[in-house]
């Protein structure tokens, strides 16, 4: 089944406790990237990958980090997480570019 | 199940009636357009797409409209059920260079049996 699996779905942390948040996907899309979901401000773009080894900014950059060393997988860092990052995180991805995306489930991040 | 939305503007109807769902846009040199639904706890999942040459499409009891003189966009939803009770998103790809989707705010969709 094709799928785009983030882990974990919840997580309670304090501030300044480094955290990742995976997402895998099993379609060999070339085109990764991370929402995140607030109150009033919809879905805003992170970081997105057009393909390995290749990331850029979205419009919400300050705070995280990401990699993609593999096709497949493209991680989300908290080095320092702020309560100001609580919240719904998406990982969405395409066969290439920003067109049809599919999403993951959601990791529902509560900083402290 | 998760919270998108606390404000959301919410369109409520019955069963079987046809739903529309409103968008405005912003960016007058977007070239793509893509509506979601997100039901409750879930990730957002595509309907329909339809490129900036178009003015209608259609697909299963949906239908998008695309009138880029007012820069607005709808949704159609014919005869709804209530699975399709949601929340809705429209998307645009500015076609600026960047690789992003740039999303709405959504509307909540309310079906009573």
């Amino acid at each position: 089944e094709a799928q785009v699996t983030q882990n974990p779905r919840y997580l309670i942390t304090v501030t300044g406790k480094k955290l990742t948040v995976t997402c895998s996907q099993n379609m060999n899309h070339e085109y990764m990237s991370w929402y995140r979901q607030d109150p009033g401000l919809g879905l805003r773009q992170i970081y997105y990958s057009m393909n390995v080894e290749v990331t850029d900014k979205g419009d919400v950059p300050e705070g995280y980090k990401v990699s993609r060393k593999e096709k497949r997988n493209f991680p989300l860092i908290l080095e320092s997480p702020s309560p100001n990052q609580t919240s719904l995180y998406f990982c969405a991805t395409s066969i290439s570019g920003a067109n049809v995306l599919t999403f993951g489930a959601g990791s529902r991040l509560t900083v402290l | 199940g998760e919270s998108v939305g606390l404000h959301l503007p919410t369109l409520s109807v019955q069963e079987g009636d046809n739903s529309i769902i409103n968008c405005a846009y912003s960016n007058s040199a977007s070239d793509y357009f893509i509506w979601y639904k997100q039901e409750s706890g879930k990730g957002p999942q595509f309907i329909i797409d339809i490129r900036s040459n178009m003015d209608k499409r259609q697909g299963q009891r949906v239908t998008v409209l695309l009138n880029k003189t007012v820069k607005h966009l709808s949704l159609q939803i014919a005869a709804t059920q209530p699975g399709d009770s949601a929340v809705y998103f429209c998307a645009e790809n500015e076609n600026t260079g960047f690789q992003k989707l740039v999303f709405g705010t959504g509307t909540r969709l309310l079906v009573s049996p």
